[in-house]
């Protein structure tokens, strides 16, 4: 069942802003990972960040991971118009031994639109 | 690198036929495969996990006399639709891991697949 909850479900900004989604998970984990997927297409990994780390930065992305609140969020900044696209965090759960069952459980998602 | 495809991108059948989506990953061993499907405007729900040379592990609620799963080799994985009915029509979208540490899963682009 789905774990990840996210917000907004949907988010609309002109170009240049930032926008910032949010997911929030029940279990306890062992990484936390966001996707990108285009309108009918695969999903393309963006970023992963560990249980132990609090945040990570790539390009314009910016991760942040609170396991005490149990959520994570993903910072877009200086949006573009070719980011608008589904946004999906996925958690990896943690299994007895310390290390990941491999398998991901998906947020429901934020719809991100970058208006040019 | 860490390619992953999946054939064929969509298919159109007729209620009571079967359906054979395959996944490959065309420049890694991927010793382990998962499968999932996407409703429209929702998320990825698992249906499957499945390890190279043995059976496959369900999640609750998904059939697996319906969803046969086989992973002969290690850059192979397919999914049949057994007797599909116009309910089964969805995103079916294959990711497949590697060996080593690393947690991340390569997607496929994602088979559409509408039972008429």
């Amino acid at each position: 069942s789905q774990q990840g909850e996210e917000d907004p479900q949907a988010l609309s900004i002109q170009e240049g802003e930032n926008a910032t989604m949010n997911c929030s998970y029940k279990t306890s984990i062992n990484n936390l990972q966001w996707y990108r997927q285009n309108s009918g297409r695969g999903l393309v990994h963006l970023i992963l960040i560990r249980s132990n780390e609090r945040e990570k930065h790539s390009g314009r992305l910016r991760v942040t991971l609170d396991t005490s609140k149990k959520s994570s969020s993903l910072l877009i900044t200086a949006s573009r118009a070719a980011d608008t696209a589904s946004y999906f965090c996925a958690t990896s759960a943690i299994n007895a031994g310390g290390t990941s069952y491999g398998k991901l459980t998906f947020g429901q998602g934020t719809i991100l639109t970058v208006h040019p | 690198g860490a390619v992953v495809s999946q054939h064929p991108s969509w298919v159109i059948c007729k209620s009571g036929t079967s359906v054979k989506i395959e996944c490959r990953s065309l420049d890694f061993q991927a010793t382990t495969m998962f499968w999932y499907r996407q409703f429209p405007k929702q998320s990825l729900m698992l249906m499957a996990t499945s390890n190279e040379g043995s059976k496959a592990t369900y999640e609750q609620g998904v059939e697996k006399d319906k969803f046969l799963i086989n992973h002969a080799s290690l850059t192979l994985s397919t999914l049949t639709v057994t007797s599909a009915h116009p309910e089964d029509s969805s995103f079916y979208i294959c990711s497949a891991s590697g060996t080593g540490s690393s947690y991340e899963q390569y997607f496929g682009p994602g088979t559409r697949l509408t039972v008429t």
